[in-house]
């Protein structure tokens, strides 16, 4: 059975202060590895998607990072309009995407 | 403008009746998805379709039913609905299987 296991649950920065999100993955014939951000009310909107260890994709203040057990979401000079859940998925070969429980990041101007 | 929509947000009902939450794209893609989503619980799925006419179950699929008659409709439906499945329901669609899926704006569904 495919698992993910985000941690922490919730993190608070002051604005500027880099930090990064952790995604621990098991996984049966990894697909993919995806991190989407939810805001408050909202459905998931996608970010990102890593294939294989080693890739990095960035976006604006986000980059993830991908290895055989984990990935990383670091976030450099978070600003107060980062603040959001932040959630991992893997993607398997049975074909369904799994979905770790997100963390929620808080960032205080 | 490429989008899910989902109808109704907001639905308050009572045990036993019938409901039917849709969900429709305008993107032409052939796998839609359903998710509830639930505190300390993440994102779980529900149904998926990978195309017109195929359907199959996700990690939670007890109490729900879902057809796929069109590309751009995947309806969920909830024939006897109990209060285990109050809930924030998500429906998704994307043109790369399961994965990169654009989320709809979400159902809040409520059972007395």
């Amino acid at each position: 059975e495919d698992q993910v296991t985000q941690s922490p649950e919730a993190l608070r920065l002051q604005e500027g202060e880099s930090s990064s999100l952790n995604c621990s993955y098991t996984v049966s014939g990894l697909r993919g590895l995806f991190w989407y951000r939810q805001d408050p009310g909202k459905g998931p909107e996608f970010l990102f998607t890593l294939y294989s260890a080693g890739e990095e994709k960035e976006k604006e203040r986000l980059k993830a990072t991908l290895t055989k057990k984990e990935s990383f979401l670091h976030i450099t000079a978070p600003k107060p309009e980062d603040s959001a859940t932040y959630l991992c998925a893997v993607g398997g070969a049975n074909s369904k995407l799994t979905f770790g429980k997100g963390i929620t990041l808080s960032v205080r101007p | 403008e490429a989008q899910v929509t989902q109808n109704p947000r907001y639905l308050i009902t009572v045990t036993g009746k019938k409901l039917t939450v849709t969900c429709s794209q305008n993107m032409n893609h052939e796998y839609m998805s359903w998710y509830r989503q639930d505190p300390g619980l993440g994102l779980r799925q529900i149904y998926y379709s990978m195309n017109v006419e195929v359907t199959d179950k996700g990690d939670v699929p007890e109490g729900y039913k879902v057809s796929r008659k069109e590309k751009r409709n995947f309806p969920l439906i909830l024939e006897s609905p109990s209060p285990n499945q109050t809930s924030l329901y998500f429906c998704a669609s994307s043109n790369a299987g399961p994965y990169e899926q654009y989320f709809g704006p979400g159902t809040r569904l409520t059972v007395t």
